[in-house]
């Protein structure tokens, strides 16, 4: 089974970059049924969809981040990222990566990280 | 549509049968999957697609869906499944966009 680790910097300043790494192991990053994605989670409020990316590259954000936000997928090192530019305390959260199978008539995230904090602050 | 509505809250009695619910117009047109998240935890899946769950998700968990609802139903419900809940599908804008409901508290008594 797939396993999901995030990986990058705890605290971020305001107005910079928050840059995180997610490392899939137990499968292939390539493989065609999946894309990988970001969620996040304010302190105490619920899940938000950041957006995903297929292995070949293609990507899918959400409409109300789509502005600040990159996900690129490294298949030599079964890892993808988040980058989410011009950071505010608005984006300190739990923020989550996940495998997502895609089909027909569903999408369902089945593997998920532990989950990495992120705080922005001065 | 880009919004599936679920009740902030809900509780059972302990042992007895719970239905969760999630609203939304892309419903009509794809499954919901239903995750459960305990305090500092992450997500996990209980139910995708159609009716089904993923190993080791006991089986007091179930799915269904009428029109542009879908439910998770716990029959017998135990105290280790005070949770929220949250259900998530894909947007039916044909973007391949992903959606999350607000999720549901669901207490135990």
């Amino acid at each position: 089974q797939l396993q999901l680790q995030e990986s990058g910097p705890g605290l971020v300043k305001p107005s910079e970059t928050l840059s995180l790494t997610c490392t899939v192991s137990g499968g292939s990053i390539s493989s065609s049924n999946y894309y990988w994605g970001w969620i996040r989670q304010p302190p105490g409020k619920g899940l938000e969809w950041i957006g995903s990316v297929s292995y070949s590259g293609s990507t899918y954000y959400n409409p109300s981040l789509k502005s600040r936000v990159t996900i690129s997928v490294d298949t030599s090192k079964n890892q993808f990222s988040l980058k989410l530019s011009s950071v505010t305390a608005a984006d300190t959260a739990v923020y989550y990566c996940a495998s997502l199978l895609v089909s027909i008539i569903s999408y369902y995230f089945d593997f998920w990280g532990q989950g990495t904090p992120v705080t922005v602050s001065s | 549509s880009s919004e599936l509505t679920q009740d902030p809250a809900v509780s059972v009695a302990l042992g007895q049968t719970v239905r969760i619910t999630c609203q939304g117009d892309s419903l009509r047109s794809y499954y919901a999957s239903w995750h459960q998240q305990k305090p500092g935890q992450a997500p996990v899946l209980v139910i995708y697609g159609k009716n089904n769950r993923p190993s080791g998700i006991p089986d007091r968990f179930s799915g269904s869906s009428s029109g542009n609802t879908a439910s998770l139903t716990i029959t017998g419900a135990q105290a280790e499944d005070e949770a929220d809940y949250y259900c998530n599908s894909r947007d039916s804008s044909g973007n391949h966009l992903v959606l999350f409901g607000g999720g549901t508290k669901l207490t135990v008594l």
